[in-house]
């Protein structure tokens, strides 16, 4: 099946500095790829999606220059954490799509846990 | 907001027993997926069903879509404790290709 993987798996940083989370489809071309948040016992929320040659869309309230993604190339999406605090301490999870129109399915990322001191 | 919504928000039950966890969403959709997701870790996609479906079956696991009524139902049959984990349903609208994510139920079988 396919396979989306992410790196750092884990990450722990200070206050103030930025964090850069990759998420790579390893089989497979994406040219559209999603961010989610997950807080502890939580759902998952959709932060943005990421199309790649193009400028991602943000859903309401996710604040794109706080949040920085990048998907320059068929596999890879980047999320940059910028100037991360406390609060954006959270479950980090990507997934990308596969398939035709109308018939795809999303391969979703291990995640990524930042902690911010 | 666009999240539907899961109950129960837990749900204990003894191993051999089944467990029901209902969904509602908000908007029309174009098919409703559920998801597992053991503690700490990635999602386990578990079931796709569509619009135009009623009724879904893989395993021990039974899906039902009710589209007048905005919700779905995820029954897992003859419960084991390794299907403790948190169950969340998600939704892709009309014309969409991302996903919003239920509110989940958290299930914990007692072996």
């Amino acid at each position: 099946g396919a396979v989306v993987s992410q790196h750092p798996s884990r990450v722990i940083c200070k206050s103030g500095t930025s964090v850069k989370i990759e998420c790579r489809s390893l089989d497979f071309q994406a040219t559209t790829m999603f961010w989610y948040r997950q807080f502890p016992k939580q759902s998952l929320m959709l932060m943005a999606t990421s199309n790649e040659g193009s400028k991602a869309t943000y859903e309401q309230g996710v604040e794109k220059d706080k949040f920085l993604i990048n998907h320059a190339s068929l596999t890879l999406s980047t999320l940059t954490v910028t100037s991360a605090h406390p609060e954006d301490s959270s479950f980090y999870i990507c997934s990308a799509i596969r398939g035709l129109a109308g018939q795809e399915t999303q391969y979703f990322g291990p995640g990524t846990r930042l902690l911010v001191l | 907001s666009q999240q539907g919504e899961e109950d129960p928000q837990a749900l204990s039950i003894q191993e051999g027993e089944n467990a029901t966890m209902n969904c509602s969403y908000k908007t029309s959709i174009n098919n409703l997926q559920w998801y597992r997701q053991n503690s700490g870790r990635g999602l386990v996609h578990l079931i796709l069903i569509r619009s135009n479906e009623r009724e879904k079956h893989s395993g021990r696991l039974r899906v039902t879509l009710d589209t007048s009524k905005k919700s779905s139902s995820l029954l897992i049959t003859a419960s084991r404790a390794a299907d403790t984990a948190s169950y969340f349903c998600a939704t892709m609208g009309v014309g969409a290709n991302n996903l919003f994510f239920g509110t989940g139920t958290r299930l914990t079988v007692i072996p």
